[in-house]
């Protein structure tokens, strides 16, 4: 059974980078069946997609971050890292690190399982 | 972006009780492949989402046979037949077809 598990500081200045880990664990971060995902939280809000990644590197973004969003992968740790600069108060949320699995036949992410616990990132002076 | 709209946004059931969500997307959500990229979560309390449904109409492995999911095009519903105490928690929708991935608000489902 894969596990995922976000790690990295739970409160970022204003302006500056907000940056988190998820470790994958229980198998590998190349199996073909998977890309890896970043989905977040804000309180009391509903759930927003971030990005994913693939073993190989491939990235798909959302546009309403995409300008200050890096995903990256690391196969030799099994992990794979978000960093979101220019950070605001909006930025404030519970991050969740999650497994997308792959349909071959439309080349789609087709659901999340299993997802990490998540962290709680805070924006704040 | 395709956007996901979910009624009602809360719902409080009696033990034993059928419940249903509605879920609509902007857009269709079938691909020209014949499958249909819609997924539901549930978020218990403390918890980090769990997949309940994809594909419309496909239980995960391990979800209990009192949860289905149905629809087409841009209509979907969860139905869960037997509401039981552990099944509260918020449950959304999501839609896969096309980036970005986007989710419904949610349903709050609690127990009367």
């Amino acid at each position: 059974q894969q596990q995922l598990q976000e790690s990295g500081p739970g409160l970022v200045k204003p302006s500056e980078t907000l940056s988190l880990t998820c470790t994958v664990s229980g198998g590998s971060i190349s199996s073909p069946l998977y890309y890896w995902a970043w989905i977040r939280q804000p309180p009391e809000k509903g759930l927003e997609w971030i990005g994913s990644i693939y073993h190989r590197g491939n990235t798909y973004y959302n546009p309403s971050l995409q300008s200050r969003l890096t995903i990256s992968v690391d196969t030799s740790e099994n992990q794979f890292s978000l960093k979101l600069s220019s950070v605001t108060a909006a930025d404030t949320a519970v991050y969740y690190c999650a497994r997308l699995r792959y349909d071959f036949s439309t080349g789609l992410g087709n659901y999340f399982d299993p997802w990490g616990q998540g962290t709680l990132v805070t924006v704040s002076s | 972006d395709i956007v996901m709209t979910q009624t009602p946004l809360s719902l409080s059931v009696t033990p034993g009780q059928p419940a249903s969500i509605s879920c609509k997307s902007s857009e269709s959500l079938l691909h020209r492949d014949g499958k249909t990229f819609l997924s539901w979560y549930l978020q218990k309390p403390g918890q980090s989402p769990q997949l309940l449904i994809f594909e419309v109409s496909n239980r995960f492995s391990g979800v209990p046979e009192r949860f289905s999911g149905s629809g087409s095009g841009t209509d979907f519903t969860l139905k869960i037949s037997r509401v039981e105490a552990d099944d509260v928690g918020i449950y959304s929708c999501m839609q896969n077809l096309q980036y970005p991935f986007t989710f419904g608000p949610g349903t709050k489902v609690d127990i009367k």
